[in-house]
This record gives structure tokens, sequence and C-alpha cells, in this order.
């Protein structure tokens, strides 16, 4: 049972242009989610996280909005710079068995390629 | 600030040999540890997590083990490879609630 999902695997944009990436849950217990961003070879880095007590978070060239009712969130990236090609996951903690720890669900990613 | 090491950063290793992936992190003190998991076309998966020395639980059933004989010292293990365990591995630390702080990972293929 996948409970994060992001069902594109990759994402071509234009430079300066928006990118849009989605991620659904299933589970209506996540109150946290977050987004990664990798590069090749390297670990995922932290870009920017929504409670589920709001639908709107914005740091920078970066936006994440939440909408509970539908289950879905997305990544917005304006404008998109030829820099922000990697694969961004989508993740949500996982609490079940006790919250002590940030054991944290991911999706399968998307693969964003800004072209210049 | 925290860090991460984990050594080596590439490995291949033969089907049926035995594997000692090491993670050591520093700048924290009794920090709980993750080791994750992302095989081709998959997302990250969750493998193992540790809260202290010598406390160690498995998220997945697998042919991987775990230990943690140090409190800064996380380590994953196999007696014996499958072609399935091949994969990126990923070590990580709590960095505030909920976010996880990833070293720079140790691609394993097994041939």
């Amino acid at each position: 049972d996948q409970q994060v999902k992001q069902n594109s695997p990759s994402l071509s944009v234009q430079e300066g242009r928006i990118s849009i990436l989605n991620c659904d849950y299933t589970n209506s217990m996540f109150d946290y989610f977050l987004w990664y961003k990798k590069y090749p070879a390297e670990g995922p880095t932290f870009l920017i996280s929504i409670s589920s007590i709001k639908d709107k978070n914005e740091d920078g060239r970066f936006t994440v909005f939440l909408n509970k009712s539908a289950k879905h969130l997305s990544l917005h990236i304006v404008p998109s710079q030829p820099g922000d090609s990697a694969v961004y996951f989508c993740a949500a903690p996982h609490k079940a068995g006790g919250g002590a720890t940030n054991k944290l669900i991911f999706g399968t990613g998307t693969l964003l390629a800004v072209q210049p | 600030s925290q860090t991460i090491h984990q050594w080596p950063a590439t490995l291949v290793q033969p089907v049926g040999s035995p594997l000692s992936l090491e993670c050591t992190v520093e700048g924290t003190s009794n920090p709980n540890l993750y080791w994750y998991r992302q095989a081709a076309g998959r997302g990250l998966q969750l493998l193992f997590y540790s809260v202290g020395i010598g406390q160690i639980s498995s998220e997945v059933p697998q042919n991987l083990s775990a230990s943690r004989p140090q409190d800064r010292q996380f380590i994953l293990s196999s007696k014996k490879l499958l072609l399935s365990d091949s994969g990126f591995y990923l070590c990580a630390l709590d960095r505030g609630w909920p976010e996880a702080f990833f070293g720079q990972g140790t691609r394993l293929t097994v041939v």
C-alpha cells in the first residue's frame, strides 16, 4: 500500500517558466508533508515543508500547496532554473508505533528537467 | 553543524558475499538514526531505525540487518547479498521534527 504517490515520473519545463510537481496521499492521519530534492549520487536535501493546518507555505521561489480534502499537495517552482533539475520527492512522517522518530514515507519521485 | 559520513561511496559485490556499510555522524549526541534504500525506479524506503545504542527497529523484512555499537555509529550488514539488495543506501538522522538529514549515500551493485 503506497501511502504517498507521485504519479508523474518526469517533467520537462523551460527555464523561467513554472514547474508544478504533484503528490497524492491516502493516509488522512498525516499532519505534515515535506519536499526533498535529490541530485544523482547524492543524498536528498530538505527543500520545504507544510503543516496540515496550513494550505500554503512559501520560501523564495518554492511554494507548496496543500488540499486536504483532495489529499493532494503540489510544489511550485517559479521561475524554474536549470539548477533545479533533479529528482523531487514528496514525504510524510509516519507516527504509527510512537511519534518519537522522524520515520518518513516517501513517494517515488519526479525527475524535473529544466531546459535552458 | 551536523554531518553524516558514509562509506564507501560505491561498492560492487558478488551475490552471496557479505556486506558492511558504515555511517558515522558528528555534531550531535544521542541522535535517532535511519537507514533508507532507494532501489532502481522506486522511492526511498525506510529499512531500519535506531533511537539509541543497541536499539534497532526493522521496518521491512529483508536480507539485511543493522547494528548501533556506538552512539554516533550505525552499521548496515548482510551475511549473503542477493541481487535484489542492489540500490542506493542512505543514512539519515533527525533534524528537528519531522525533517530528516541525509548522508551522501552508498551505491551498492550486486553482481
